[in-house]
């Protein structure tokens, strides 16, 4: 079975600061990793993934991930916040394996941006 | 491309009714998948329909149901409604290859 844990369900960081989320995961087989944000009474949007080839990986937003698969890690990054930055996000895994859609979530981290 | 379409985005329902709610995915997506989202158990997965047939099941009542019609668009039906059914319902679809999906605004439930 996997599972996803994000430490720290409140992360509050000053604009311009560096932003570090925290993923690890339990995977049996190798994972698909990704990183979803979501603003308030909106959905899911993908900001990042890791399927195969390059550990780091970079998505919108200026976000980037790099996957640690002797830490079973996969933080996310931000070299300097921006006040839009400001919303939940949440790690999720998959398995390597076509017809498998299912995604685990971790439970979220609460990113406040303070001016 | 017009992005993945929920509706309606708002319900209210009393315990004991059944409701339907109806998921449009991204045209040329065949996977749809659906999430329930509460404060207390954050994000799961309830099931995902590829081709009109469900592939994966997650861990709910037989309550939860759903079906996916020829051209992709899928429902979800909840019947006999509990208080603890409400939630913010997220839909996703994808290519059905297991690499990302993408999600629709939701439909928030409200059961009283």
């Amino acid at each position: 079975a996997q599972s996803v844990t994000q430490l720290g369900s409140h992360v509050s960081v000053s604009e311009g600061a560096l932003v570090l989320l925290r993923c690890n995961y339990s995977s049996s087989v190798p994972p698909y990793l990704f990183w979803y944000v979501q603003y308030p009474n909106q959905g899911l949007q993908l900001l990042l993934k890791y399927t195969t080839g390059a550990t780091l990986v970079k998505g919108i937003n200026g976000f980037e991930a790099e996957f640690k698969k002797s830490e079973t890690s996969f933080h996310l990054t931000k070299p300097s916040a921006h006040m839009s930055d400001a919303a939940e996000y949440f790690c999720a895994v998959s398995e390597v394996n076509f017809g498998n859609e299912k995604l685990t979530f971790g439970t979220g981290t609460r990113l406040t941006i303070i001016p | 491309k017009a992005g993945v379409t929920q509706t309606p985005r708002y319900l209210i329902k009393t315990r004991g009714q059944q409701v339907t709610l109806s998921c449009s995915p991204i045209s040329g997506h065949r996977s749809v998948s659906w999430y329930q989202q509460t404060p207390g158990q954050g994000l799961q997965f309830l099931f995902e329909y590829f081709s009109e047939t469900q592939r994966n099941k997650g861990n709910f009542p037989g309550r939860f149901s759903g079906r996916q019609f020829s051209n992709s668009r899928s429902e979800m039906n909840v019947s006999t409604l509990e208080l603890g059914d409400s939630a913010l319902y997220l839909c996703a679809s994808s290519s059905g290859t297991g690499e990302e999906q993408y999600f629709g605004p939701g439909t928030r439930l409200t059961v009283t």
